[in-house]
């Protein structure tokens, strides 16, 4: 069974501009989660979507936002890049959306904001 | 407000002998928790997870962890360390929503 698949894997963008990462969970699975990873932070939730609808949402700005398909494929958008969105943004899938799951990751999209 | 917290960045220990790497948890309702491994460049793993029942959890690799309600602690431990076991190691709870920091375990030759 493939893995969770993560495009494009490396991306820079200058300040200002918009980004939009995508995330093929594995098959079957209906629940994908987005985290931002930096050095200082280690892994900050962003959002959860399962069947299209977002379960849970981190605390980041209105500037973050996703979507999820009819096929669990979901995506995840950043508008008016800033600097400190530098980062490692990774994709996680499970089978369902409950607590004692766990998360299965894809090996990110680097993006750089210059 | 709920949190997961790893105290120590960094841990060096030599090959062989036992490793422990530090969690502990702010949470409320049932504790779920759980350790994920991330190789270099390499995205997250699973390694185990505490839902309920014994307090000692086996998982991948010839880890385990300790939940101890307690000290709202939940160590990852491993008898024998190998030099393959370097890495960066995140505890996450509960939903994982919440991540620790990461502990960086450097086996040492």
């Amino acid at each position: 069974k493939a893995g969770v698949t993560q495009t494009p894997r490396y991306l820079i963008k200058t300040r200002g501009q918009q980004v939009t990462l995508s995330c093929s969970p594995i098959s079957g699975h209906r629940s994908v989660s987005w985290y931002q990873q930096t050095p200082g932070q280690g892994l900050q939730f962003l959002f959860e979507y399962f069947s299209e609808t977002q379960r849970n949402k981190g605390n980041f700005p209105g500037r973050f936002s996703g979507r999820q398909f009819s096929n669990s494929r979901s995506e995840m958008n950043v508008s008016t890049l800033e600097l400190g969105d530098s980062a490692l943004y990774l994709c996680a899938s499970s089978s369902t959306s409950g607590a004692n799951n766990e998360q299965f990751f894809g090996p990110g999209t680097r993006l750089t904001v210059l | 407000a709920q949190s997961v917290a790893q105290p120590e960045d960094q841990v060096n220990v030599a090959e062989g002998n036992p490793l422990t790497v530090k969690c502990t948890y702010s949470v409320s309702g049932n504790p779920y928790l759980f350790w994920y491994v991330q190789y270099p460049n390499r995205g997250l793993q699973f390694l185990l997870k505490y839902i309920t029942g014994d307090n000692l959890v086996k998982g991948s690799y010839g880890f385990e962890a300790e939940f101890n309600k307690s000290q709202t602690s939940f160590h990852l431990k491993k008898p024998s360390a190998l030099v393959s076991d370097s890495a960066l190691y995140f505890c996450a709870a509960p939903n994982n929503l919440f991540f620790g920091t990461g502990t960086r375990l450097t086996v040492i030759p």
